[in-house]
């Protein structure tokens, strides 16, 4: 079982279509990241949330958007998306603001038609 | 930039055998950090090691910093079928930044 928790576990969508991808974590950790990894590859970072404000992002198309609600809540707002986005969209927490262990959530599998 | 590098990038071996993974930076490391991903599954932090040589124990598994805090290795002792997936390391750098490695995958032959 997984502390983080991601919604949905799949998605399907086609490129003029908008969607967002959630995630939420009650273990009271400050920050937040979304990774992107494709397959037999390492995760790749997109965003890093500490205490909820944008710390990092690693020169992600605009395509994709993060938001950071509140300390629990993390999601990626997804719009006009190519076919090369396919991937498996990783969530994690950590208790320290950066660089400290990371939870991962099971993560949500996405396919752009 | 800063790089992680992680060899081999894959591995057999016979069940019972032992298995090696090791890791190169570029650059001094503050810490370093172990990740499993078992296949379709997401990383799951193993352990964190900050100090300059330390070693550290999990079951089977040993893992290793070294000395300049540039490398580090993640050796299993008599493999097991429960031990297949993909090992990552991670290593912070000092603008806490996170880069992980292309990790190894392990295979095991019954």
């Amino acid at each position: 079982d997984t502390e983080v928790t991601q919604t949905p576990k799949h998605l399907v969508m086609g490129m003029t279509n908008k969607k967002s991808l959630k995630c939420e974590q009650h273990m009271g950790h400050r920050a937040m990241y979304w990774y992107k990894q494709k397959a037999k590859k390492p995760p790749e970072l997109m965003f890093v949330y500490s205490y909820e404000k944008l710390s990092i992002n690693e020169s992600v198309p605009s395509r994709f958007s993060p938001e950071c609600p509140n300390s629990s809540l993390l999601n990626l707002h997804l719009h006009a998306l190519q076919p090369e986005d396919s991937a498996l969209y990783l969530c994690a927490s950590s208790q320290l603001t950066r660089g400290g262990p990371q939870h991962f959530g099971d993560g949500t599998r996405l396919s752009i038609l | 930039g800063q790089q992680v590098m992680q060899i081999p990038q894959y591995q057999h071996v016979q069940e019972g055998e032992d298995f090696t993974t090791y890791c190169n930076s570029s650059t001094t490391l503050s810490n370093i950090q172990w990740y499993k991903q078992r296949p379709g599954g997401h990383p799951v932090f193993l352990i964190q090691l900050v100090k300059s040589g330390e070693v550290k124990k999990q079951k089977r598994l040993t893992f290793q910093f070294g000395e300049a805090k540039k490398n580090s290795s993640l050796h299993i002792t008599a493999t097991q079928t429960t031990d297949v997936g993909t090992y990552f390391c991670a290593g912070k750098n000092r603008d806490d930044k996170i880069i992980f490695g292309k990790g190894t995958r392990l295979h095991i032959l019954p």
